[in-house]
């Protein structure tokens, strides 16, 4: 079973942020918060993935609580092409390669 | 990074019929897996494709529905056996990339029975 919880769905204006948010109340002190995104009819893209920090890339910033419980996702300036369903997982980092366990995730809409 | 081909990418089967589905790497993987999303619905784990052994199931999957293989580490199939409608889906190939335990995921294979 999935270990975290998402709001099914949010809106966001083109051009504003994104910030969408995660609760993983019973994560393991090895386990990470991953991100991936599936765009309609493709196959899931990875976005980003912390451990405590937060961090960020070309695509993302990823902010994690301190006591790790919740972390969210932001995407800076969103776009149409932002339109997706996010998925955050959590996932022991270097595990044997353990798969993901996908929960329902956030259906995330840009609207221009 | 890894690039995966799934083929095929999508297909209308009859009911009764089976169908396999190949996912080919562009490079050596450990670990791949095998996911299917039913329409509407997330994605739900089948089974880890082992190289030289038999193929990890996931409860409420059985290797009779779903075989599997895993000849080397590049390639695997999965076969979806005797299909009824409930089986229309999306199947989806990942494997790890072992230096960053990044997970990537093939384009998936879209089957409609009919």
């Amino acid at each position: 079973d999935a270990k975290t919880t998402q709001p099914p769905s949010m809106d966001c204006a083109e051009g504003r942020a994104a910030n969408l948010p995660c609760n993983h109340s019973t994560i393991s002190g090895n386990e990470y918060v991953y991100w991936y995104r599936q765009i309609h009819s493709q196959g899931p893209q990875y976005i980003i993935h912390g451990l405590k920090n937060n961090e960020t890339n070309e695509m993302a910033s990823l902010i994690i609580t301190e006591d790790r419980k919740s972390s969210t996702l932001i995407l800076p300036h969103a776009t149409l092409r932002d339109t997706a369903v996010y998925y955050c997982i959590v996932r022991p980092y270097y595990s044997g390669n353990t798969p993901l366990v996908f929960g329902k995730g956030t259906r995330l809409s840009v609207i221009a | 990074s890894a690039v995966i081909s799934q083929k095929p990418s999508r297909d209308i089967c009859q009911r009764g019929t089976s169908l396999t589905i190949q996912c080919q790497v562009d490079s050596q993987v450990t670990m791949m897996f095998w996911y299917r999303q039913q329409p509407g619905q997330s994605l739900t784990l089948i089974a880890t494709a082992n190289q030289g052994s038999e193929a990890t199931y996931e409860s409420g999957f059985v290797i009779d529905k779903f075989p599997i293989s895993r000849p080397n580490l590049t390639f695997s199939t999965l076969t979806v056996s005797n299909m009824s409608p409930e089986d229309s889906s999306i199947y989806l190939c990942s494997v790890v990339v072992a230096d960053t335990g990044e997970l990537f995921f093939g384009e998936g294979s879209r089957l409609t029975v009919l």
